[in-house]
């Protein structure tokens, strides 16, 4: 079976571009959790998803950050303006079982590059 | 609310040591689940170990080693004799009962040398 499949891998932009990150869960998976990773802050849960339904954004660091996932495949994380702080390497992880038991399935990741 | 600390930040042995991750947590829920992650040079994160908060029982799993200890909050990891590709980051993590969030230490870089 296919993992947690995330795009891009890498980007760079300039800041106040736009940026989308992608994620594509395990199939059957109904939880979806996007975390950042920076030297400074270590892993940290921006938001998560069950059955779609985003139940906690409280990690979103501010308006300018958005998450939806429009079906049960298919998730993006938003960006809008981007900021050099937001640089880090953002990833998406599935869950299938019981929602605090199971482990997180973690895609590759996707650094991002704010200049 | 929910904490862990790896307090090692960094970890240097020679390949063939024996060598501890220590995790210690903190967490009001009586029910509640740990874990380790291995984050290789390639940066991806690699399940390694669940445990749940009643089963204190040791696990070993080839050179691999957990010991679960409610009574100090701590869930350290042993590798065994290590390898060179043991060298990554490795991370502690905790999911509360009542919740569906994983929180993670800062991580323990190892670095396993010839």
């Amino acid at each position: 079976d296919a993992g947690v499949i995330q795009s891009p891998r890498h980007e760079v932009t300039e800041m106040g571009q736009e940026v989308t990150l992608r994620c594509k869960p395990i199939s059957g998976h109904d939880y979806l959790f996007w975390y950042r990773q920076t030297m400074m802050r270590g892993l940290e849960l921006l938001i998560y998803f069950n059955n779609n339904v985003p139940i906690d954004d409280s990690g979103m660091p501010e308006d300018r950050f958005s998450a939806k996932m429009p079906n049960a495949s298919f998730s993006t994380l938003k960006i809008q303006p981007s900021e050099p702080r937001d640089s880090a390497v953002y990833f998406c992880a599935s869950r299938g079982l019981a929602w605090n038991t199971g482990e997180l399935f973690f895609g590759e990741g996707s650094r991002l590059t704010v200049l | 609310a929910q904490k862990v600390t790896q307090a090692q930040t960094e970890i240097s042995v020679v390949e063939k040591e024996d060598v501890t991750l220590d995790c210690v947590y903190e967490t009001r829920d009586t029910t509640y689940y740990l874990f380790w992650y291995k984050q290789p040079p390639s940066g991806e994160l690699v399940f390694l170990i669940r445990r749940n908060s009643f089963d204190e029982q040791n696990e070993i799993s080839g050179r691999y080693s957990w010991n679960f200890q409610k009574s100090t909050s701590s869930f350290n990891f042993t590798i065994t004799a290590s390898q060179v590709v043991d060298s990554a980051v490795y991370f502690c993590a905790l999911n509360p009962g009542t919740a569906s969030k994983l929180t993670f230490g800062t991580g323990t870089r190892l670095q396993v040398t010839l």
